[in-house]
């Protein structure tokens, strides 16, 4: 049981390239979760999908797409890539709505 | 907007001791209302909740309460171990959605041996 699994771990971009960051959780979980966070900080949501063909703008979601492929699968796209960009993004799951329960090990993304 | 304040942002205990961190919201939807623990470099982690209709909530060395009326709610560890030693979160739904959490800064806590 993987629980909540994030791809790439780490990931060095320039400004203006785009990319996908993956998350999937196997534990049937409705909800799931994007967040990010700065250094020295709590974490802010940048979107959120509350089921399955779903999705809803978070705190943050200037910059970012993301698509709820099926139940399990929950990306989180950079279009264009920039420097304020740079955070840990957390990806979270939950079976009720609201408070993500278990969160994958994160992507540390630097945007240069 | 929305806010969470979160207080102390540093604790620094001896081992045994008892901690406790504060925060305050602004408005929230009624719901849960979560604290989180997160090591140094490693994941969040849901160490216990408390439902707005709940005054008191505890699971072992730990314990929340939560004044709705006051908008604030508290995490008590007691018997603290070092192991206890980690980054503390709390968090409070915003009115428009239980969805959408508001987390507090942080409290960097320290268990001395």
């Amino acid at each position: 049981n993987a629980g909540v699994t994030q791809t790439p771990k780490f990931q060095v971009l320039k400004t203006g390239q785009s990319m996908t960051l993956q998350c999937a959780q196997d534990m049937n979980h409705n909800s799931m979760y994007w967040y990010r966070q700065d250094p020295g900080m709590g974490l802010r949501l940048i979107y959120y999908s509350a089921s399955e063909g779903t999705t809803d703008k978070g705190e943050v979601p200037n910059g970012y797409n993301v698509s709820r492929l099926n139940k399990r699968e929950f990306s989180l796209r950079l279009e264009s890539a920039a420097p304020s960009q740079t955070s840990v993004y957390f990806c979270a799951s939950s079976s009720r709505g609201g408070q993500p329960q278990h969160f994958g090990d994160g992507t540390r993304l630097s945007i240069l | 907007g929305e806010n969470v304040e979160q207080h102390p942002s540093t604790l620094s205990v001896q081992e045994g001791d008892s901690a406790v961190i504060k925060c305050t919201y602004s408005d929230s939807a009624s719901n849960y209302f979560p604290w989180y623990k997160q090591e140094l470099g490693k994941r969040p982690q849901l160490i216990i909740d408390i439902r707005s209709n709940v005054g008191e909530k505890k699971d072992q060395r730990i314990a929340v309460t939560l004044n709705k009326t006051a908008k604030h709610f508290s995490l008590h560890i007691t018997e603290t171990q070092p192991e206890d030693s980690a980054v503390y979160f709390c968090a409070a739904p915003t009115p428009d959605s239980s969805y959408k959490l508001i987390f507090g800064s942080g409290t960097r806590l320290l268990v001395r041996p």
